[in-house]
This record gives structure tokens, sequence and C-alpha cells, in this order.
């Protein structure tokens, strides 16, 4: 009954590695985003999809590459992992792209780059 | 640039207690904000929402207040709860697009 799930939900590798984080919602909702969060709790938004299409794509490095295969999934494929990539991503959807929706987040997936 | 902050990084309370915490936030142009609570381990979850048309709102033992001419924003907890440990986030959005703009996060701890 997970409404967003996110897999792994730990993820420990060496820099320079290719790792992809996957993300599945089951609440028909058109909109899905990433989320980075810091050491100190601090979340900023990465990318945001509405029904496969890329509609936010804050200042991330091009290291960083969302994939959505429908709408109820959206993927992030991170090459060359740094070190300052270590962080937890979270997940999230909502029912619509428009401003002032709740958005339901996933429990997250932990990012170790040794 | 825009910002959304909170006033305490950490605020302790004992247990049956109302707790308050607050958030400034500095775009004007905010029409919606959405109060998030995180559990260790575990992604944010849903508390309350208010509308910028809206001073107050309130939910099950919690209350929204939004103060537009000062730009803050705070959210009451009657008779905290151990459960109610957590993390708080207020967001914040312009209605533009999708885009939540958090801030900094308070924890709250509760004192049995």
């Amino acid at each position: 009954d997970t409404a967003v799930s996110q897999t792994p939900k730990y993820l420990v590798t060496q820099m320079g590695n290719d790792k992809s984080i996957k993300c599945e919602q089951n609440l028909g909702h058109d909109t899905m985003y990433w989320y980075k969060q810091d050491s100190k709790k601090f979340l900023k938004i990465m990318f945001s999809y509405n029904n496969k299409e890329l509609i936010i794509n804050e200042t991330v490095p091009n290291r960083f590459s969302p994939k959505s295969p429908d709408k109820a999934h959206l993927n992030l494929h991170i090459n060359s992992l740094e070190l300052g990539d270590s962080a937890v991503y979270f997940c999230a959807s909502s029912q619509d792209p428009a401003g002032g929706r709740e958005q339901y987040f996933g429990p997250g997936t932990r990012l170790t780059v040794t | 640039g825009e910002s959304v902050g909170l006033h305490l990084p950490t605020l302790s309370v004992q247990e049956g207690d109302n707790s308050i915490i607050n958030c400034a936030y500095s775009n004007s142009a905010s029409d919606y904000f959405i109060w998030y609570k995180q559990e260790s381990g575990k992604g944010p979850q849903f508390i309350i929402d208010i509308r910028s048309n809206m001073d107050k709102r309130q939910g099950q033992r919690v209350t929204v207040l939004l103060n537009k001419t000062v730009k803050h924003l705070s959210l009451q907890i009657a008779a905290t709860q151990p459960g109610d440990s957590a993390v708080y986030f207020c967001a914040e959005n312009t209605g533009t697009a999708s885009k939540l703009t958090f801030g900094t996060g308070t924890r709250l701890q509760v004192t049995l």
C-alpha cells in the first residue's frame, strides 16, 4: 500500500561510479519530483516531471539525468559520482503541476559516496 | 533571493504543553504554504497547508497561522506528545509551478 516508493533505501558506492535510484507512485498523480536533502537537513528540489515531461530543472550538474518511462515512475541516474553527491534523495508526487498542491514524499534513498 | 527560514533550529517542550514553530518567508508573491513533519529515517509527511487568502487554518491538534504583513508563518501543536518529536519544515509555493521552496527546518524535542 506504499504510496511513493524508492529503491534502494541505502546506496554506498565509490567515486566515479554510475548509479540509479528508482521511484514509483501508485497515487495516480501526474507530477513527480526529485529532491536532495543534505547533511544539515536542507531540502532542495532538483527536477519535476509532469506526465513524463520535464517542467522543473534546477541548477543541477548534468551528471544527474532523470528519466520518466511513464507518469508513475521517475528514475534518477547519476554519472561519475562525487563525494559531494552524498545525501538523501527523496522522490515525491503531486496531483497536478499547478502550484498549491501538497506533495507526497517517498522514504528516501541515502547515497554515500566514498 | 527568495528564502524561507526558521527562527529556532531546535525547540524543546514538555509533553502536554503547546508547541509553536515559526517560519519567516521573503517572497511576497507566495500564495500557498505547507508544513511538513519529518521523522528520523523517513520522508517528509504533510501536516497542514494554507493559502494566502486565509489567516488561519486548523487541523487535528495543529493550527497554522499566516501573517502576510510581516511574512510570517507559524505551526501550533496542541498538547504536544512524544510522537510529535521530529523536524518540521515550512515550504512555500508561488503558484507559477509546482516548485516548493523549503525552510531550514526546526527540530522539536518532546521531553517527558
